[in-house]
C-alpha cells in the first residue's frame, strides 16, 4: 500500500529554536499533503493545506510565520516549526492525497515535538 | 463542513463482531463517508469509504443507509489490534467532480476490545 513516511520521528528542542519536520510520500506523487496537530487525548486539528508548487493555505487561528510549510517536489513537504515554545510541543502529523478522483489520503506516522 | 456525531466509547470481544455508528444528518449529495483509525502514537490509517453504495474491503464493511444520513462501520471479527479510535468523517468533492475537501477529525469512537 501506498506509505508516507515522516522524519524525524520525535524531537527534543530548546525553547526559541527552529525544527524542521519531513513528509514524504514514498510510492506516489503528491500534489497536496496536510498538516495536523494532535494534543494528547485529543482529535487531529487541521492546520494547512500544502500543494506543491504554491503557498500554502492555513486554517483559521494558525500563524503562517510561525509554521511555515514549503511543498517543493511532489513527494516532500516541510513544516519548520520556528522559534518553538514550550506550548509548540505537540504530535505533528502530514497527510498526503494519492488519488484526486476518490480522494484517498494516507497519513504518516507522525513526529513528537517536545520543546524544553 | 457537514458534521458527523459517534459515541464515545464501544467495548466489545475478541473475534465478535462489531458495529461502529455514525449520524450524518447534514450530509450534502456529494460528500464521501469516509473512516479512518488510529492507534495510540500512530497516525490514522485509512480503513474505509464509500459514497451510496455498501463497501467491502479487507479490512471493514461499510453499511450506509439508505437517505445517507447514517452508517455503520462493520468490523466482522474484532482483534485486540483493531482497538483503537475510529473517525467518520465526511469529505465534500472538490471542484471538477474530484474528491479534495479536506479531512476534519471529530471526537471519534474509542473502541475496546476484550479478550
Amino acid at each position: 500500500g501506498a506509505v508516507v513516511s515522516q522524519h524525524p520521528s520525535r524531537v527534543i528542542c530548546k525553547s526559541g529554536t527552529s525544527v524542521k519536520i519531513e513528509c514524504r510520500s514514498l510510492d506516489f506523487q503528491a500534489t497536496t499533503m496536510f498538516w495536523y496537530r494532535q494534543f494528547p487525548k485529543k482529535s487531529l486539528m487541521l492546520m494547512a493545506t500544502s500543494n506543491e508548487g504554491s503557498k500554502a493555505t492555513y486554517e483559521q487561528g494558525v500563524e503562517k510565520d510561525k509554521f511555515l510549510i514549503n511543498h517543493a517536489s511532489l513527494t516532500l513537504s516541510t513544516l519548520t516549526v520556528t522559534s518553538a515554545h514550550p506550548e509548540d510541543s505537540s504530535f505533528y502529523i502530514c497527510s498526503a492525497i494519492r488519488d484526486q478522483r476518490s480522494g484517498e489520503q494516507f497519513f504518516g506516522p507522525g513526529t513528537r515535538l517536545t520543546v524544553l | 463542513d457537514a458534521k458527523t456525531t459517534q459515541p464515545n466509547s464501544m467495548e466489545s470481544n475478541e473475534e465478535e463482531p462489531v458495529h461502529l455508528p455514525c449520524n450524518h444528518s447534514t450530509i450534502s449529495g456529494t460528500d464521501y463517508i469516509h473512516w479512518y483509525r488510529q492507534l495510540p502514537s500512530q497516525g490514522p490509517e485509512y480503513v474505509i469509504h464509500g459514497l451510496t453504495s455498501n463497501v467491502n474491503n479487507r479490512m471493514a464493511s461499510l453499511a450506509i443507509a439508505e437517505d445517507r444520513k447514517s452508517s455503520t462501520l462493520i468490523l466482522h471479527r474484532a482483534t485486540l489490534r483493531d482497538a483503537a479510535v475510529y473517525y467518520c468523517i465526511l469529505r465534500d468533492r472538490g471542484a471538477g467532480g474530484t474528491s479534495y475537501g479536506k479531512l476534519t477529525f471529530g471526537q471519534g469512537t474509542i473502541l475496546t476490545v476484550h479478550p
